[in-house]
């Protein structure tokens, strides 16, 4: 079980463009996401805080209006990474957790954004 | 902000040794967690130590938590290969849905 699934695993667009990244717990319900960064051979870096139905919470120096999330249900939030630029290439993480006292977050196999 | 600083960053050794990781983190936490990572792949859950916890086994996993340092140690006895991996600590302030910060990582090469 606590299986999460990222779609797509690998992605390459053009600069300029936008790039949704979706994130969905498949055998439970996730009333919390959280989206990663990481950078080669360097740990992960917390984007936001997706909590559903609500707004996203992002952490300091995390352009909101760049990375657009959403969680619109129990089992799914996006990532929009809007006017991609060579440098927003990146590995991107999601990790979601049941918010019932269970602290592991269970973590999605990733998405490997190239921006050319 | 970064909680957990890692030590070493990179450690190789032959199979069969043991490998220690160590982290240390700044803040109080609730729990304090390690990760795997393979390369190029999501990360994988190890082990989870509460705050009111000293030691913590989970088959050749051995994790210990000193508060009083505020750093916490992994042990993997009887390396194989396929232990070659990123490993991370992470840690969490309270609740499920509080966020959890990551360390650098220690980067493990078992040689076979």
């Amino acid at each position: 079980g606590a299986v999460v699934s990222q779609h797509p695993s690998r992605v390459i667009c053009k600069s300029g463009t936008s790039v949704k990244i979706e994130c969905r717990s498949l055998d439970f319900q996730a009333t919390t996401m959280f989206w990663y960064r990481q950078f080669p051979k360097k740990s992960l870096m917390l984007m936001a805080t997706s909590n559903e139905g609500s707004k996203a919470t992002y952490e300091q120096g995390v352009e909101k209006d760049k990375f657009l999330i959403n969680h619109a249900s129990l089992t799914l939030s996006t990532l929009t990474v809007t006017s991609a630029h060579p440098e927003d290439s990146s590995f991107y993480i999601c990790s979601a957790t049941t918010g019932t006292g269970v602290y592991e977050q269970y973590f999605g196999p990733g998405t490997r954004l190239t921006v050319t | 902000s970064q909680q957990g600083e890692e030590d070493p960053q990179a450690l190789s050794i032959q199979e069969g040794e043991n490998a220690t990781m160590n982290c240390s983190y700044k803040t109080s936490i609730n729990n304090l967690q390690w990760y795997r990572q393979n390369s190029g792949r999501g990360l994988v859950h190890l082990i989870l130590i509460r705050s009111n916890e000293r030691e913590k086994h989970s088959g050749r996993l051995r994790v210990t938590l000193d508060t009083s340092k505020k750093s916490s140690s992994l042990l993997i006895t009887a390396s194989r290969a396929a232990d070659t991996a990123s490993y991370f600590c992470a840690t969490n302030k309270g609740a499920s849905y509080d966020k959890v910060i990551f360390g650098p990582g220690t980067s493990l090469s078992v040689i076979p």
